[in-house]
């Protein structure tokens, strides 16, 4: 039982550059989330599943695009990088009760 | 709307003593609270949670949280710190008669001093 898995851990990127990052959850949750954490700044939300085949946008999705590509996993994909997207990316799953499981994380400077 | 404080940036504690990290909410229904820590460049990990019951919640790695509605706060805590304790905590709320989607607070980097 791996719980949440992303990858890449670690990206660097050109502006205007694209990459997708990858989630997986092997705990048969329905909801999962992407988030973005900047210093000062906790966690912000980007992009949610409540459901296999359901997205919505959350707090800051500009500039983001998220599949739900099956119940597993939930990608975050970046069309063209900017510097303002340099962040650490965390994915989450949703168990009973809400409490929210993360994976390792995926630091990602755009220069 | 629903929305969570954490009203300290930093909490410094020496080891052996007593520690409270700070956390007040608001809610428009009755809320779900949450606790989690974050050890340098790892994810979160789930501490501990209130849904209903018992006001006195206990969590992993000896910390406790206590309910308090009339204050609307969820303080964390811990009779006897240790260093490696250190690392930044995060409260999360969700009001039940709202949005499932939890609102976290900025985090609080607990420093415990040996």
């Amino acid at each position: 039982n791996a719980g949440v898995t992303q990858t890449p851990k670690f990206q660097v990127l050109k502006t205007g550059q694209s990459m997708t990052l990858q989630c997986a959850q092997d705990m048969n949750h329905n909801s999962m989330y992407w988030y973005r954490q900047d210093p000062g700044m906790g966690l912000r939300l980007i992009y949610y599943s409540a459901s296999e085949g359901t997205t919505d946008k959350g707090e800051v999705p500009n500039g983001y695009n998220v599949s739900r590509l099956n119940k597993r996993e939930f990608s975050l994909r970046l069309e063209s990088a900017a510097p303002s997207q340099t962040s650490v990316y965390f994915c989450a799953s949703t168990g009973g009760y809400n409490e929210q499981f993360f994976g390792p994380g995926t630091r990602l400077t755009v220069l | 709307a629903q929305s969570v404080a954490q009203p300290e940036d930093q909490v410094n504690v020496a080891e052996g003593n007593p520690l409270t990290v700070k956390c007040t909410y608001s809610v428009s229904g009755n809320p779900y609270l949450f606790w989690y820590v974050q050890y340098p460049n790892r994810g979160l990990q789930f501490l501990l949670k209130y849904i209903t019951g018992d006001n006195l919640v206990k969590g992993s790695y000896g910390f406790e949280a206590e309910f308090n509605k009339s204050q609307t706060s969820f303080h964390l805590k811990k009779p006897s710190a240790l260093v490696s304790d250190s690392a930044l905590y995060f409260c999360a709320v969700r009001d039940t008669g709202g949005s499932y989607i939890p609102t976290f607070g900025r985090g609080t980097s607990l420093i415990v001093h040996p």
